[in-house]
């Protein structure tokens, strides 16, 4: 059964057009993260919410948002894509919590192509 | 912050035969180190983790080795078989509060039948 559940995993959208992947799980936990992964590249994390708290990495553009507007659900948005946006964006989920060092479960992912 | 390195980027093996890859990290205060399994056009998969706390742990054909001190790890599979074939990414995570898990730069395993 899957936990990390990735809609679409195939999206393409117009250059500069505004576009909204999701991710939902069933797993509760605590901790969702957003990563974009170019071809032939390790996963570059873009931010996480620990609960209702955002974290955004120093580097990620400021044309990358994100909402979590409940435990189970967490969406990523790209205002304007360029077609340097176009990856593979993972979602991934840990539990959290002060003494955990569990894994994170990554969705199947969405590929993104910008035409 | 954390910085993990992987070597080789690419490994072509034998069917039967060991692979080993290995990682470094820079930040001391990481102490535990999965290794994942990505499959083309699929979402990294857990295999195999380890915590600083371990110096080895295996789990049938695959094996991750920890050195503290010189802020190494591996990863050994043995008697490859040709669905092994994937990238495989080692991460490193710092303790407390949550997982930021920092991704090595992947392996690319071709098991050759």
């Amino acid at each position: 059964d899957a936990m990390v559940i990735q809609n679409p995993r195939y999206q393409v959208t117009q250059f500069g057009k505004p576009v909204t992947l999701s991710c939902s799980q069933t797993l509760n936990h605590n901790v969702m993260y957003w990563y974009q992964q170019k071809s032939s590249q390790a996963p570059k994390l873009l931010f996480h919410y620990y609960d209702k708290d955002f974290n955004n990495e120093a580097d990620t553009p400021d044309n990358f948002q994100s909402r979590r507007p409940n435990t189970s659900f967490c969406f990523l948005d790209i205002r304007s894509p360029g077609l340097g946006d176009a990856a593979m964006y993972l979602c991934a989920t840990a539990p959290g919590g002060w003494k955990s060092n569990t894994e994170a479960f990554f969705g199947q992912g969405t590929r993104l192509t910008v035409v | 912050g954390e910085n993990v390195e992987q070597h080789p980027s690419t490994l072509s093996v034998q069917e039967g035969d060991s692979a080993v890859i290995k990682c470094t990290y820079s930040d001391s205060a990481s102490n535990y180190f999965p290794w994942y399994k990505q499959e083309l056009g699929k979402g990294p998969q857990l295999i195999i983790d380890i915590r600083s706390n371990v110096g080895e742990k295996k789990d049938q054909r695959i094996a991750v080795t920890l050195n503290k001190t010189a802020k190494h790890f591996s990863l050994h599979i043995t008697e490859t078989q040709p669905e092994d074939s994937a990238v495989y990414f080692c991460a490193a995570t710092p303790s407390g509060g949550y997982q930021k898990v920092t991704f090595g730069t992947g392996t690319k395993l071709q098991v050759i039948p």
